[in-house]
C-alpha cells in the first residue's frame, strides 16, 4: 500500500503571505500527483495536478515535484482568507487497490 | 457534465434500520470508492471497487457492505446502522492514473 504523509498542521499564515504545504510518498514508481482543497463540510475539489519533476504554476498556486526525494509541495502565493481550508495530497494510481489520501493540512489565513 | 452523484445528502435514521446510500458516476471510471470523514481523522477508505463485480475492503469496512453490479453505480449499504457510523460519507471515482472526482457527500446521523 502506498503511504502518503503530509506536514502536520494546522498552518496559520497572515493574509498576503506564502503558504507552503508538503507531502511525501513512499512509492518511488508513482507517476501522478494531485492536490485537493476541502472546505468544511464540503467535498474535496481538485486544484492542482503534476506529473513531471519541477514546478507547475496556475494562478496563485504552484505545485512542485521532486521524484528523487519523493516529495510534492503546494505553494499558495498572496494567501487570502478564502484559501482557509483543508488541503489533501493524493498520489495517483489505483493498481494497488487501496487508495489513501494524506491526512490533510488545515490552513488558516488570517487578515 | 462529468460528475459523481450521491443520494441522499442528509439522512437521520435510527439504530438498526437498514439504509442505502447511492453513488453514480457518468465518466466510465473503473475505480470507485467510499470514504468516511470524521473530525481529526481525515478521509478513511471503507470499500473500493476496481471494476464491475470486483470489490474489496478498505481500512474501515466493519458494518458496511457494497456492491458493483454495473460500472456506473456503487451503493453503500448499512444493514444495521449504529451511532458510531454517524459521519460524513463521500463516494469517489477515478481513472487509473487520474484525479479523483468526489460526490457531494452524505451526512448521516444514527440515533
Amino acid at each position: 500500500q502506498k503511504e502518503v504523509e503530509q506536514n502536520s498542521g494546522p498552518l496559520s499564515v497572515p493574509e498576503g503571505a506564502i503558504a507552503s504545504l508538503n507531502c511525501t510518498y513512499s512509492d518511488r514508481g508513482s507517476q501522478s500527483f494531485f492536490w485537493y482543497r476541502q472546505y468544511s463540510g464540503k467535498s474535496p475539489e481538485l486544484i492542482m495536478s503534476i506529473y513531471s519533476n519541477g514546478d507547475k504554476e496556475d494562478g496563485r498556486f504552484t505545485a512542485q515535484l521532486n521524484k528523487a526525494s519523493q516529495y510534492v509541495s503546494l505553494l499558495i502565493r498572496d494567501s487570502q482568507p478564502s484559501d482557509s481550508a483543508t488541503y489533501l495530497c493524493h498520489v495517483g494510481g489505483t493498481s494497488y487497490g487501496k487508495l489513501t489520501f494524506g491526512q490533510g493540512t488545515i490552513l488558516t489565513v488570517h487578515p | 457534465e462529468a460528475q459523481v452523484t450521491q443520494n441522499p445528502r442528509y439522512l437521520i435514521t435510527v439504530t438498526g434500520k437498514k439504509l442505502t446510500v447511492t453513488c453514480s458516476q457518468n465518466m466510465n471510471h473503473e475505480y470507485m470508492s467510499w470514504y468516511r470523514q470524521d473530525p481529526g481523522l481525515g478521509l478513511r477508505q471503507i470499500y473500493y471497487s476496481m471494476n464491475v463485480e470486483v470489490t474489496d475492503k478498505g481500512d474501515v469496512p466493519e458494518g458496511y457492505k457494497v456492491s458493483r453490479k454495473e460500472k456506473r453505480n456503487f451503493p453503500l449499504i448499512l444493514e444495521s446502522p449504529s451511532p458510531n457510523q454517524t459521519s460524513l460519507y463521500f463516494c469517489a471515482s477515478l481513472p487509473g492514473q487520474g484525479a479523483a472526482v468526489f460526490g457531494q457527500g452524505t451526512r448521516l446521523t444514527v440515533v
